[in-house]
């Protein structure tokens, strides 16, 4: 798989967009990037995911960019309780039993500020 | 949205004892669970791929006898920690994959161990 690589911790301000880069220069045409967060002895929890085109819901925005060697994750209003490790993760799409699994890196360690 | 519940939540209990940790998927079917282990201030690493009617296929370097998976029903795998000692405490994670849509994995609320 491919690999990511992130900051390893950023502030914000409360209220503020948050905006989460991660590399992934290696990244495959079949690779889907996926974002998760851990709050603080809590298990992840998903946020979204894309492929090629931008993505979003009503967590947060998927920037990718063209040549998806890198993405943004924008948190548009950031709030205390957004406090968390931010994974990035890369994966396939094939359907092979294998292919589900996600590989956590160090993620980044986002602290929102009041 | 899709649930994982794991149980316990946290457990203590003494060196040489066996645990057992349950991972349900609340609102959608699994054939596929998995397992992860996080230490303090790491990040998650997986442990087992835990199949549904088949046996889990474990990570390298993860002892099968140590953490004994059995995945019995399309909504239930359970992970075993045989004969725990101090070494095996940590936080441990259960995901699963609703098998009707494609994406994408729920993570349960974590298990964490504590072995005297």
């Amino acid at each position: 798989d491919a690999k990511t690589t992130q900051p390893p911790s950023m502030d914000c301000a409360e209220g503020r967009a948050a905006n989460l880069p991660c590399n992934h220069s290696t990244i495959s045409g079949n690779e889907y990037v996926y974002w998760y967060r851990q709050i603080h002895s809590q298990g992840p929890q998903y946020i979204i995911h894309g492929l090629k085109n931008n993505e979003t819901n009503e967590m947060a925005s998927l920037i990718i960019t063209e040549d998806r060697k890198s993405s943004t994750l924008i948190l548009p209003h950031a709030t205390l309780r957004d406090t968390a490790v931010y994974y990035c993760i890369v994966r396939p799409s094939a359907p092979d039993l294998n292919d589900y699994k996600l590989s956590f890196g160090a993620g980044t360690t986002v602290t929102v500020r009041a | 949205g899709a649930v994982v519940s794991q149980h316990p939540s946290w457990v203590i209990c003494k060196s040489g004892t066996s645990v057992k940790i349950e991972c349900r998927s609340l609102d959608f079917q699994a054939t596929t669970m998995f397992w992860y282990r996080q230490f303090p201030k790491q990040s998650l690493m997986l442990m087992a791929t835990s199949n549904e009617g088949s046996k889990a296929t474990y990570e390298q370097g993860v002892e099968k006898d140590k953490f004994l998976i059995n995945h019995a029903s399309l909504t239930l795998s359970t992970l075993t920690v045989t004969s725990a000692h101090p070494e095996d405490s940590s936080f441990y994670i259960c995901s699963a994959r609703d098998q009707a849509i494609s994406e994408p994995q729920h993570f349960g609320d974590g298990t964490r161990l504590s072995i005297l």
